[in-house]
């Protein structure tokens, strides 16, 4: 069955700072990928999508991805965070094939130290 | 473009109340979501129309709850009874379908409901 999995509910990095968050997904056929970011009391937002081609993505705010089919995973990162990062991101694997399905991971929080 | 609208933003009602939430979706998106957002089962799909069509309403809780899009720029998503358990942030979010190499769903703000 088709999952994704966000292994980790918090992390915290202090302002400045690197930053990667991890999904992994399970899938038979081509995975197309999505990272949201969900600021507090607000809805979520795309901040990057891998459909095909190159492997590492760049998105809004600085955020890139790299999609790994070997690892299953599509990791997001970002080289300095700032403040304004803390927020919640979700990892989104896109069913093209099973009625444009979006089966959505559980969510990372950030959490930025000042 | 204005984006997804959803109305009321918050609400607070009683235990056996009814409550409509409404969405207005992007004009030309022929796809819409309904999603419910707790802490303890995270982000839900709850029912998913296609020019206005239901398509997939399995996660719809229970009888309690109904959707209806009577057109392309209008949803409501209805709760009747309302239980305590409902309580959580309602999102609506929609989708242009007829590009399909995007898959992008632009949601709207939620509207927190709470239930006493």
């Amino acid at each position: 069955a088709q999952s994704v999995t966000q292994p980790d509910i918090h992390i915290t990095v202090s302002e400045g700072a690197s930053l990667e968050l991890r999904c992994n997904y399970s899938y038979g056929a081509t995975p197309y990928l999505f990272w949201y970011v969900q600021s507090p009391g607000q809805g979520l937002q795309l901040l990057l999508k891998y459909f095909s081609g190159d492997t590492l993505v760049q998105g809004i705010k600085g955020f890139e991805a790299e999609f790994k089919r070997s690892q299953s995973s599509f990791n997001l990162r970002k080289p300095s965070v700032h403040w304004s990062d803390a927020a919640e991101y979700f990892c989104a694997l896109y069913l093209m094939d099973s009625n444009y399905q979006l089966i959505w991971g559980a969510g990372t929080k950030l959490i930025i130290k000042p | 473009d204005a984006g997804v609208i959803q109305s009321p933003r918050h609400e607070v009602t009683e235990m056996g109340q009814e409550v409509t939430l409404r969405c207005k979706p992007i004009s030309g998106h022929n796809s819409l979501f309904w999603y419910r957002q707790t802490m303890m089962r995270g982000l839900e799909l709850l029912i998913y129309f296609n020019n206005n069509v239901p398509i997939d309403d399995s996660g719809m809780p229970e009888d309690r709850f109904s959707a209806k899009m009577p057109n392309a720029s209008f949803s409501t998503l209805k709760i009747q009874p309302s239980e305590p358990r409902d309580s959580a942030v309602y999102f609506c979010a929609s989708r242009n379908d007829r590009a399909l190499y995007t898959g992008e769903l632009f949601f709207g703000e939620g509207s927190r409901l709470t239930v006493l």
